[in-house]
């Protein structure tokens, strides 16, 4: 399985400003994914990181609020941005195998004051 | 809208018995299935995956079935420990005509392991 790394880990930050995270993989994947946590709810799916190409967003996600960079395949950012205490979550990066398991950063906690 | 059902409630086993956890799924025929463990804080980490044509698979003390028919996998823990506490999530993924790799969460199930 490939090997995830995040960072940060945690982070607080003030309402109005923005947040990148950053996520790096030990080896080249096709399939790149973004997903935000909230407080006692599920995984939700935030957008597709396409290498080369601007990034894929859910319905509830748009690139204003959330812009996307993926320069090569082992590498991605999010960007939190204009942060309320609503975007209080874990952010989550995942990548796919060949065949279809996908795996998880450790994530990042982020708690907006 | 596609639909993934876990129980919410917390299901609490004593040490040594088998943990069976459900995930069913509504308006949905996902390719395949996978399950993950995630602990607080922690991003979630990959146990199983099982595909439509498969009915069981097994990982160590792990086992999952996929009823396609029935649009429910069942998950269980042989010989539970209390280091198998956690919540249990179920993710449908492989839809037809979707991104091939994308996953729906359910909300999990948290497992509580007693000696």
């Amino acid at each position: 399985s490939a090997v995830i790394s995040q960072k940060p880990s945690r982070d607080i930050c003030q309402r109005g400003t923005s947040l990148t995270i950053q996520c790096q993989v030990d080896s080249q994947v096709t399939m790149m994914f973004w997903y935000r946590q909230q407080p006692g709810q599920s995984l939700t799916l935030i957008a597709t990181a396409n290498q080369g190409s601007e990034a894929t967003y859910e319905s509830g996600f748009v690139i204003d609020k959330f812009p996307i960079s993926r320069p090569n395949l082992t590498f991605s950012t999010l960007t939190v941005s204009n942060m309320s205490p609503e975007d209080s979550s874990i952010y989550l990066c995942s990548v796919v195998s060949a065949n279809n398991e996908q795996f998880f950063g450790p994530g990042t906690r982020l708690t907006v004051l | 809208s596609q639909k993934i059902e876990q129980n919410s409630e917390a299901l609490n086993i004593q040490e040594g018995k088998t943990a069976t956890l459900t995930c069913n799924y509504t308006n949905y025929s996902p390719a395949y299935l996978q399950w993950y463990r995630q602990d607080p804080g922690r991003g979630p980490v990959f146990l199983l995956l099982i595909r439509e044509n498969e009915k069981e698979k097994r990982k160590e003390r792990l086992k999952v079935t996929f009823d396609t028919t029935l649009k429910q996998s069942l998950f269980h823990i042989t010989a539970s420990q209390p280091a198998d506490s956690a919540t249990y999530l179920c993710a449908p993924g492989g839809t037809m005509g979707g991104t091939a790799s994308k996953l729906t969460f359910g909300t999990g199930t948290r497992l509580q392991v007693t000696l």
